[in-house]
């Protein structure tokens, strides 16, 4: 079955350290997107990418990095500059820019500081 | 700054009755409208998706449509504890970025 797939399911970051996320699709879409949600918030747009080796910061883009180096997978690297890490993270994917059909997102990585 | 703007709730209602949500958002240019049904600790799913003036009908749900008005809701009929979520409005403005900007939120409880 087609879908994305975001791993870990949870992931624990000690102070000072960087770590990766994973978002691999297979839906064969262009565009692809991370965002970030925290309790009572609504979704706020890190970073996303429209074609293989190019990407575009979103609105909180600081302390954050991604690669899109294959049309499947578009990891995120949260950094030891992003001081406040703690979140849900969702990956999505869509077929078309402009997103004219909505986003398909990933189960999420539930990111904690310990 | 483009906002799209949702009631945080709770909004509770009797099994069987009609749930009406609601969004507006300020970017007059704005082009595709989705919801969003988000359950506790799990991602968004689509439900509806609107693009012109007026109402879309997808069984128990119908999505409405203002341009003029800048205003976007979701209406569930007879609705059921399973219908228990977080409703997210994601609009897509004509600001030069193609993404989407969602709501906060509208969160729906639906007693038995």
């Amino acid at each position: 079955d087609g879908g994305i797939t975001q791993s870990p399911k949870y992931l624990f970051r000690k102070e000072g350290q960087n770590v990766t996320l994973s978002c691999e699709q297979n839906l064969n879409h262009d565009a692809m997107y991370w965002y970030r949600q925290d309790p009572g918030q609504g979704l706020r747009l890190i970073y996303y990418s429209q074609i293989v080796n190019d990407f575009q910061k979103g609105d909180i883009a600081e302390g954050y990095s991604v690669s899109r180096e294959k049309k499947e997978s578009f990891p995120l690297t949260v950094t030891s500059a992003q001081k406040n890490p703690t979140a849900f993270y969702l990956c999505a994917s869509s077929t078309q820019v402009p997103v004219s059909y909505g986003y398909t997102f990933g189960s999420g990585t539930r990111l904690t500081v310990v | 700054q483009k906002e799209v703007e949702q009631n945080s709730g709770p909004l509770s209602v009797p099994e069987g009755a009609i749930a009406s949500l609601n969004c507006t958002y300020s970017d007059r240019g704005s082009q595709s409208f989705f919801w969003y049904r988000q359950y506790s600790g799990k991602s968004p799913e689509l439900i509806m998706s609107i693009y012109s003036n007026g109402d879309k009908e997808d069984g128990r749900f119908t999505a409405q449509l203002n341009k003029a008005s800048q205003y976007v809701s979701l209406l569930i009929r007879d609705s059921q504890p399973s219908d228990s979520a977080t409703y997210l409005c994601a609009v897509l403005m004509n600001s030069g970025y193609s993404t989407l900007t969602f709501g906060k939120g509208t969160m729906l409880l639906v007693s038995p």
